[in-house]
């Protein structure tokens, strides 16, 4: 499976901190993207990194990307209790056109 | 509004039938996307369709099956030969393949639990 993972699969922060998840995943890609699921819903996107760039910035999240790590990570500061869900990466891989889902960070914010 | 709709939001399914999960976008999206999601778990893709009367099977077809008559509309079957249907069902789509970049919009998902 090309199926990426995200790390930690859980994490529990108080209100105003910042939460960091990571994505690993294993083929090369063309992009990366980052979903947000609240429980028992669809999910929604949050923002789009390409394979070429490194850092990307939308509100209070941050997006890097080391295509030489397979690697990404979301950073969220400034947490608030409405972060509360699950974030999932998914990778746009160069062949086929499939998207590959991560297994999720959950994020609990604690008010 | 724009989006994708899927219906029913809750089915039971008695051991041996088969049902049918709805799926419908107007978006005007050519691919289109069903994805299982077990509980605390991630998403695993079932088939995908690139285009009008064409699908591909995904990581886990097998019990399942789709057709797509029209774009708008991309209808999954779970068959009595999926032994393990309970689970979440989430239809997306995007506007091309991932490769090209596209987000992937989801529809708000349904539960199916066999009874």
């Amino acid at each position: 499976s090309q199926q990426g993972e995200e790390d930690p699969q859980a994490l529990s922060i108080q209100e105003g901190e910042n939460a960091t998840m990571n994505c690993s995943y294993k083929t090369s890609i063309n992009n990366l993207q980052w979903y947000r699921q609240n429980s028992g819903r669809g999910l929604v996107h949050l923002i789009l990194i390409r394979s070429n760039e490194r850092e990307k910035h939308s509100g209070r999240l941050r997006v890097t990307l080391d295509t030489s790590k397979k690697s990404s990570s979301l950073l969220i500061t400034a947490s608030r209790a409405a972060d509360t869900a699950s974030y999932f990466c998914a990778t746009g891989v160069r062949t086929g056109n499939q998207f590959y889902f991560g297994t999720g960070t959950s994020l609990t914010v604690i008010p | 509004d724009g989006g994708i709709t899927q219906s029913p939001k809750y089915l039971f399914r008695k051991e041996g039938q088969n049902v049918t999960l709805s799926c419908e976008q107007n978006l005007n999206h050519d691919a289109m996307y069903w994805y299982r999601q077990d509980p605390g778990q991630g998403l695993r893709l079932i088939y995908y369709s690139q285009i009008v009367n064409d699908f591909q099977k995904g990581d886990i077809a097998e019990g399942y099956s789709v057709s797509r008559e029209k774009k708008e509309s991309f209808p999954l079957t779970v068959t009595s030969a999926q032994k393990n249907p309970t689970a979440f069902y989430l239809c997306a789509s995007s506007a091309r393949g991932a490769a090209s970049g596209n987000t992937i919009y989801f529809g708000e998902g349904s539960w199916l639990t066999v009874v």
